[in-house]
């Protein structure tokens, strides 16, 4: 079974400065996919960015960009230039690539950001 | 299009009593889930429905039941719910198999037992 672990329960950055959230992952498959999602105090879940696994790319949206290190499954997320609407619980999720794991997420345990003005 | 929803928003049980979760979708998703969210655990997968008539277990199906009503709905049934149960539950879909296809979430719904 995959396994995603983000060993930082808690971050915080002051506001315009750059900060990284860790996130590993464990996995036999070697198709898959990773996804950082956010969640603001509304609690609703907000897709910030997704990497495939078969780019060596490492994908960027805007102030966010990822860190993919495949053969040491580690999947880090970087925020650049933060900003005070990034405080929030992020997620690292990981989704097989196959057709029979149903779309399934297996999600990290968060990271709670405080960004400091 | 109103996305995901989940009603209630919120509820209090007492332990024992049962309740429906319900879940709707108007995306036209083939698939839908059902997460719990605990402090410092994430969210984790209690069932989910690849397709309009099937429903398979995920990591924490105990003492829940599902049903896909139809391809929109998706209920999450506590038949006799215990304090262990007092969660964030979430409602998620997806447009059909796609692997660079992320999962549309709802509000979710906070239930607290006693």
């Amino acid at each position: 079974a995959q396994t995603v672990t983000q060993s930082q329960p808690e971050m915080s950055v002051q506001e315009a400065e750059t900060v990284t959230l860790s996130c590993t992952y464990d996995t036999s498959e070697s198709d898959y996919y990773l996804f950082w999602y956010k969640q603001p105090p509304s609690r609703q879940m907000i897709l910030v960015i997704r990497q495939e696994a078969y780019k060596q790319q490492n994908a960027t949206e805007n102030r966010f960009s990822v860190n993919f290190q495949k053969a040491a499954k580690s999947f880090s997320l970087k925020i650049s230039d933060s900003q005070l609407g990034d405080a929030a619980m992020y997620f690292c999720a990981y989704k097989g690539g196959r057709e029979t794991s149903g779309s399934r997420l297996t999600f990290g345990e968060g990271t709670q950001l405080t960004v400091n003005p | 299009n109103a996305g995901v929803t989940q009603t209630p928003k919120f509820q209090v049980l007492k332990t024992g009593q049962s309740m429906t979760l319900q879940c709707a979708q108007d995306m036209n998703h083939n698939s839908m889930y059902w997460y719990r969210q605990d402090p410092g655990m994430g969210l984790r997968l209690i069932y989910y429905s690849a397709s309009e008539g099937t429903t398979d277990k995920g990591e924490v199906p105990n003492g829940y039941n599902v049903s896909r009503l139809n391809k929109r709905e998706f209920s999450l049934r506590l038949e006799s719910a215990a304090p262990s149960q007092t969660s964030v539950y979430f409602c998620a879909s997806v447009y059909r198999w796609d692997p660079q296809t992320s999962q549309y979430f709802g509000p979710g719904t906070r239930l607290l037992v006693l």
